[in-house]
């Protein structure tokens, strides 16, 4: 068990649809990382956020968008859904962005959400 | 952005075996970490190791930084090492953005 939770564990839904998924980092950990995983483009880095900012970005698309709370839960929405955001949805937590000696530091994931897109 | 390579792709193997996994990255990092996903589809972290080695229990890693490659070693294989193995790293100013390789698909017979 990381300590990282994510919520729920699948999603059935349709296309056009909207969604949240929800993520709770380890204990004491400030920054919040989402990556996606699809069949066909593997893992891919989505979007980052530290103590409540956004800090980086990938190929997120438009009509995602997430937001990291003041409690350091973060939420992924995504809306109008398409069949090809199929995937399984992952959440990693670490303690900063930034380590010392210009390391980062380690990222621990949840157990994902798995979104079907019907 | 940085590029990662893993080899092989697949690996089958029969229980008691060694393997070596190897991570090739294109540019200099301040994270690697190599995972092993299961069949659930959870990812485990082995090791965070930007560089040098580390062992634990029948795994061990070395990361060559300056010739940009890292390498995982498991020994005496066993079927529950099954899965999908990946490497990830960061670099530059990434701010901790994992890059991920493809994965290599150890499958362990007994």
């Amino acid at each position: 068990d990381s300590g990282v939770t994510q919520t729920p564990k699948h999603l059935i839904t349709a296309t056009g649809q909207r969604v949240t998924l929800r993520c709770s980092p380890r204990s004491g950990d400030l920054s919040v990382y989402w990556y996606q995983q699809s069949l066909d483009q593997g893992l891919q880095f989505l979007i980052q956020y530290y103590n409540g900012e956004e800090r980086a970005k990938g190929n997120i698309l438009e009509r995602f968008s997430a937001q990291q709370f003041p409690d350091l839960h973060s939420e992924l929405n995504l809306s109008s859904l398409e069949l090809g955001d199929s995937a399984l949805y992952f959440c990693a937590s670490s303690v900063r962005s930034e380590g010392t000696s210009g390391r980062t530091d380690t990222q621990y994931f949840g157990p994902g959400t798995r979104l079907t897109v019907l | 952005g940085i590029q990662v390579e893993q080899s092989p792709p697949d690996l089958i193997l029969q229980e008691g075996a060694n393997s070596t996994l190897r991570c090739n990255f294109s540019d200099s990092v301040n994270n690697l970490q190599w995972f092993h996903q299961n069949p659930w589809g959870q990812l485990i972290n082995l090791f965070y190791i930007p560089s040098g080695t580390k062992q634990n229990g029948r795994l061990s890693a070395t990361t060559v930084a300056t010739e940009r490659y890292s390498l995982l070693y498991i020994s005496s294989s066993q079927t529950t090492d099954s899965g999908v193995y990946f490497c990830a790293v960061a670099g530059g100013t990434s701010y901790g953005k994992l890059t991920f390789g493809q994965g290599t698909i150890l499958t362990v017979h007994p």
